[in-house]
């Protein structure tokens, strides 16, 4: 597509149930990386992947948050045993690699609601 | 660890007013600045960058310098119009490899609501 597609748009789940993210960067785009979005906290970094390379999962909060990225193309970011203080938007962005400075573009968010 | 401190919001300016968004930075070495503006229902854009000090980054009006000497990179636009209205979030990066686009993790501040009535 012509931009980076996050789904689902919205999800609501209940305490203690586990949850899929996904996101589909721009096609070509080497690097992807995760943030969430929480009231009043601005964007916290969670993870980033570069190509082949190790991804670089040191904004992770707790072991309950993994990410994989299949093909170096779709990524999903997986919660578990949700809890309420998840509740966050989560948002995704993608960027192309080259010589000099290039934009990272992000995806609109999954807006995540643990009742 | 980097960080980035901004003006808390909301601001609420009249159209064609002067605007100032404060952002101060901690970082080791030489980071790279960015803005970033959220316009209601979008997502995250791009608005300006400036790489190294003293540099000037300007688009859409919008303009912020690079100030090493107070780690600062103030958002400014003198005349701001009601479709500015927007979150505003300063953010910058450590350059690492040049050869990959040359930029990591990027770190934001906490984002400026801006509102701009007629």
């Amino acid at each position: 597509g012509a931009g980076v597609s996050q789904s689902p748009s919205n999800k609501v789940t209940e305490k203690g149930k586990d949850v899929e993210l996904r996101c589909d960067p721009i096609s070509g785009h080497t690097a992807l990386y995760w943030y969430r979005q929480s009231l009043g906290q601005g964007l916290e970094f969670l993870i980033y992947f570069q190509g082949n390379s190790a991804p670089d999962k040191s904004g992770l909060p707790s072991d309950r948050f993994s990410a994989e990225r299949t093909g170096g193309s779709v990524s999903t970011l997986t919660i578990q045993r949700t809890q309420q203080e998840d509740s966050a938007v989560y948002l995704c962005a993608s960027r192309g690699s080259g010589t000099g400075f290039m934009e990272a573009f992000f995806g609109q968010g999954t807006r995540l609601t643990v009742v | 660890g980097n960080s980035v401190t901004q003006m808390e919001g909301p601001v609420t300016l009249s159209e064609e007013a002067f605007l100032t968004i404060n952002c101060t930075y901690t970082a080791t070495g030489y980071p790279s600045l960015f803005w970033y503006v959220q316009y209601p229902g979008e997502g995250l854009q791009l608005l300006l960058k400036a790489t190294k000090a003293d540099d000037k980054g300007s688009n859409k009006g919008f303009e912020a310098t690079y100030r090493k000497e107070t780690t600062s990179f103030h958002l400014e636009k003198g005349s701001v119009q009601v479709s500015d209205s927007a979150v505003y979030f300063c953010a910058l990066s450590d350059p690492l490899d040049m050869n990959s686009g040359g930029y990591q993790k990027v770190t934001f501040g906490t984002g400026t609501k801006l509102q701009v009535i007629p």
